[in-house]
């Protein structure tokens, strides 16, 4: 009963290989959000999803596709992987979670350790 | 635009003494939400508290207390009698207009026995 799964957990890759990250939930939420974290960073929104097919860049988009095409999937595409996008990446989806429900408060995946060599 | 600062990037204390973790936000919203966020050793992220922009009510919860103060725009959060499982990085969050929710760069809380 996770309520979200991202795969793959973990995953070495070489630079300018294509690289997708999948988030998988199952609360049926309207709303789904990939971040990376970073050392100094904290956590940063690349790209949200307000729908099916209806995404929206966040702060540090440049280098990231995304797509759903379903509900419960929200795909995250590194197109040409770079050591600069070595990081953790987490999925959220809001809670509590009813399909439009939306303060704010999230609730994360376990996050997908991406390393770039 | 939103922005969280934790000015604080890493705190060290020891067991039983208390500790404040700043933050202070910036935002044109008039309706918002605050928010902190516990990120154990582990890895997983542990939410603790939400407060809207209309709710200056300090709260406390065991340990825990959490001090609002809009005319500062300071949302910091208190722990007292610190414990070494309260070592973890520590972030406050901001949620306004736009449906994204804004993250500070953490605070790292390094509890000694």
């Amino acid at each position: 009963d996770a309520g979200i799964t991202q795969s793959p957990r973990h995953k070495v890759t070489e630079t300018g290989t294509p690289v997708t990250l999948r988030c998988h939930q199952t609360e049926n939420h309207r709303y789904m959000y990939w971040y990376r974290q970073d050392p100094g960073h904290g956590l940063r929104l690349i790209h949200y999803s307000y729908g099916v097919k209806d995404t929206d860049k966040g702060e540090v988009s440049d280098g990231y596709s995304v797509s759903r095409s379903k509900t419960e999937d929200f795909l995250l595409t590194l197109e040409s992987a770079t050591s600069s996008q070595t990081s953790v990446y987490f999925c959220a989806i809001p809670f509590p979670t009813s399909f439009y429900a939306n303060t704010g408060e999230l609730f994360f995946g376990e996050g997908s350790r991406l390393t770039v060599l | 635009a939103q922005k969280v600062t934790q000015a604080q990037t890493e705190i060290s204390v020891v067991e039983k003494e208390d500790v404040t973790l700043d933050c202070v936000y910036e935002t044109r919203d008039t309706t918002y939400y605050l928010f902190w966020y516990k990120q154990p050793p582990s890895g997983e992220l542990v939410f603790l508290i939400r407060r809207n922009s209309f709710d200056e009510q300090n709260e406390i919860s065991g340990r825990y207390s959490w001090n609002f103060q809009k005319s500062t725009s300071s949302f910091n959060f208190t722990i007292t009698a610190s414990q070494v499982v309260d070592s973890a990085v520590y972030f406050c969050a901001l949620y306004g207009g736009g449906f994204k929710t804004i993250f500070g760069a953490g605070t790292r809380l390094f509890v000694k026995a």
